[in-house]
């Protein structure tokens, strides 16, 4: 089946850096999904993209849909500490058998020290 | 305000002991999904509903039933419950589809379940 990469599995980083993160695939998706879950929650989503080339920003938040079809990437600038938790990509599939079913990266799990 | 709500968010129960996790959406979604996640593992899909009495396995239905009665209410059942079935479990839903807004998909908080 269809299996998402997401790279880095954790990242220990200052309060203040920037944060990037990326997840590719071996399949090719309509839609990718960003999402972040604090500990003992369930995931929000933070951005969604639509199109091949496509760059979302959501306050600090920035994020690509990239041109392959196969990959994305969510960038965070200036972190602060309420960036903590884990991010997860999500992508989506709306054709075939498996039409509109999400296929979820294994997260990141970012912690910034103040 | 719209929300998926889930209920309970904390089981503890015992082997063989059946048990209902209730899952509700304000959001007039047709479509609901029961996820479980494990350390390791990510968020893993047990089944969803396209639309009332229309339910379909996901990649790990074994040992969980669904119901779709209700287009607002998707309760995952635990006819038999084992410890390998102790995780945390997710309540999702969004539009059908068709649109690209369609795919974005809303959690519950989630219901933390041990079985012993």
């Amino acid at each position: 089946g269809q299996q998402l990469n997401q790279s880095p599995q954790s990242m220990f980083i200052q309060e203040g850096e920037d944060v990037s993160m990326n997840c590719t695939s071996s399949s090719i998706f309509n839609t990718w999904l960003w999402y972040k879950q604090d500990p003992g929650e369930g995931p929000v989503l933070l951005i969604a993209l639509y199109k091949a080339g496509e760059l979302t920003s959501n306050g600090r938040l920035t994020a690509q849909f990239g041109i392959t079809r196969k990959d994305s990437f969510l960038n965070i600038s200036a972190s602060i500490p309420s960036d903590v938790g884990i991010y997860f990509c999500a992508g989506v599939n709306a054709g075939g058998t498996s039409y509109g079913k999400l296929t979820f990266g294994q997260g990141t799990i970012l912690t910034v020290h103040p | 305000e719209a929300q998926v709500t889930q209920n309970p968010r904390y089981l503890i129960t015992v082997t063989g002991k059946k048990l209902t996790v209730t899952c509700s959406q304000n959001m007039n979604h047709e479509y609901m999904s029961w996820y479980r996640q494990d350390p390791g593992l990510g968020l893993r899909q047990i089944y969803y509903s396209m639309n009332v009495e229309v339910t379909d396995k996901g990649d790990v239905p074994e040992g969980y039933k669904v119901s779709r009665k209700e287009k607002r209410n998707f309760p995952l059942i635990l006819e038999s419950p084992s410890p390998n079935q102790t995780s945390l479990y997710f309540c999702a839903s969004r539009l059908a589809g068709g649109r690209d807004s369609s795919y974005e998909q809303y959690f519950g908080p989630g219901t933390r379940l041990t079985v012993t």
